[in-house]
């Protein structure tokens, strides 16, 4: 079954260094998402992107935060200059098509992001 | 008020019983609405979507109310694997975001 992959498992930082994590979406979709999971908290949506521009994007996305999808299959998340309160699970979803109330997004295992 | 809101729990129920979830959106313009699954650390995963007119997938049945803004969740003859964290997870607008509650923790027991 396909599946979405995520690199690396775990990534710790120093505060203000610039981290990016990696995800390989389904080949076939055509969505992307980033959501992140802070300890105990709800899983929240950050941005999607589609044709190669972000589509829509939260206000937890700002400046710091940008996506790229530089080759055919991989879909990055870089934060410029990182800051405690950026340590959660990051996950990357992928979906095939837009109209569709069926349209499942499929989330991959995650990276933990710790900012020291 | 939350976009969605679930009871955080924990329910703990013996193996075998009935357990019903509910959940609350604000947005009345919401269009797509699911139950997603969560294991301790792990990533979402999609249980079932909700339809209008109720649907059921095996011991899972799920209801919407849009009148009441209201998503429900049945879990019919509970088993220790069902153990997780249940999602109420709705989509809104024109653009595939999804907004999570905070979900509903289950334990299932001996």
């Amino acid at each position: 079954e396909p599946e979405v992959t995520q690199t690396p498992s775990h990534q710790v930082t120093q505060m203000g260094q610039e981290v990016i994590l990696r995800c390989v979406p389904i080949s076939n979709h055509l969505y992307f998402y980033w959501y992140r999971q802070i300890l105990g908290q709800k899983v929240e949506f950050l941005v999607s992107f589609y044709n190669n521009e972000i589509s829509e994007k939260s206000e937890i996305f700002d400046d710091q935060f940008s996506v790229e999808r530089p080759d055919g299959s991989n879909f990055t998340l870089k934060i410029r200059s990182t800051k405690l309160e950026d340590s959660a699970m990051y996950f990357c979803a992928s979906s095939g098509f837009r109209d569709r109330a069926e349209n499942e997004q499929f989330f991959g295992p995650g990276t933990r992001l710790t900012v020291l | 008020r939350k976009e969605v809101e679930q009871d955080p729990g924990p329910f703990n129920v013996p193996e075998g019983a009935t357990v019903a979830f509910n959940c609350t959106y604000s947005n009345s313009a919401s269009q797509s609405f699911f139950w997603y699954r969560q294991d301790c650390r792990k990533e979402p995963k999609l249980l079932m979507s909700v339809y209008s007119s109720g649907n059921e997938d095996g011991r899972f049945t799920a209801q919407l109310n849009r009148a009441s803004q209201y998503i429900s969740l049945l879990i019919r003859d509970s088993k220790l694997s069902d153990s997780a964290t249940y999602l109420c997870v709705v989509k809104t607008g024109g653009g595939n975001k999804l907004t999570f509650g905070t979900g509903t923790q289950l334990k299932v027991e001996l």
